[in-house]
């Protein structure tokens, strides 16, 4: 399977800042997502991060609130701006397909954050 | 969209007995079905998945089942173990994304020693 670094694996940040969550994978992937979970949630998608261009958001989330970057094939980043209580969830990085394989989808740690 | 539904919410069972949770999708364009246990504070972790063109799979104790017609998948795992306790999600991609997924919103299971 994927080995997938996420950092930080948890923080505690004040109302109005923001944080940045760096995701490196081991190998190349074509595909990278970033999902949000919320405290006793499933895993809702934020976007997907293309290599090359603007990601591509889902319903809901914008790029002004969780701007996204992805400069190469095994890298993201995933700010989350102007923090409220409201954002404080498990924010988990994503990657597929891997290597040789089609659908399977891996997942980081998850980056627990906590907003006071 | 794909939309997941996952039955029950919460599962307690005893050490040994075996576990069944339920999931439906609505997207007939979905292949790939993905089940992820996750432990606390810990990010999912990929159990067994199935894709459409099998009906049953099995690794051990853990087997996963599949009915395309009526689009419904189950996880099947038998003597369960106190260590099996976790949050368990399956999901489905979305038949035109790799590796995109929708989630149902998770069962937590518990078993006791």
């Amino acid at each position: 399977s994927a080995v997938i670094s996420q950092k930080p694996s948890r923080d505690i940040c004040q109302r109005g800042t923001s944080l940045t969550i760096q995701c490196q994978v081991d190998s190349q992937v074509t595909m990278m997502f970033w999902y949000r979970q919320q405290p006793g949630q499933s895993l809702t998608l934020i976007a997907t991060a293309n290599q090359g261009s603007e990601a591509t958001y889902e319903s809901g989330f914008v790029i002004d609130k969780f701007p996204i970057s992805r400069p190469n094939l095994t890298f993201s980043t995933l700010t989350v701006s102007n923090m409220s209580p409201e954002d404080s969830s498990i924010y988990l990085c994503s990657v597929g397909p891997y290597r040789l394989q089609t659908d399977e989808a891996f997942f980081g740690q998850g980056t627990r954050l906590t907003v006071v | 969209g794909e939309n997941v539904e996952q039955h029950p919410s919460t599962l307690s069972v005893q050490e040994g007995d075996s576990a069944v949770i339920k999931c439906t999708y609505s997207d007939s364009a979905s292949n790939y079905f993905p089940w992820y246990k996750q432990e606390l504070g810990k990010g999912p972790q990929l159990i067994i998945d199935i894709r459409s063109n099998v009906g049953e799979k099995k690794d051990q104790r853990i087997a996963v089942t599949l009915n395309k017609t009526a689009k419904h998948f189950s996880l099947h795992i038998t003597e369960t173990q106190p260590e099996d306790s976790a949050v368990y999600f399956c999901a489905a991609d979305s038949g035109s994304t790799l590796g995109r997924l929708y989630f149902g919103r998770g069962t937590q299971l518990t078993v006791w020693p």
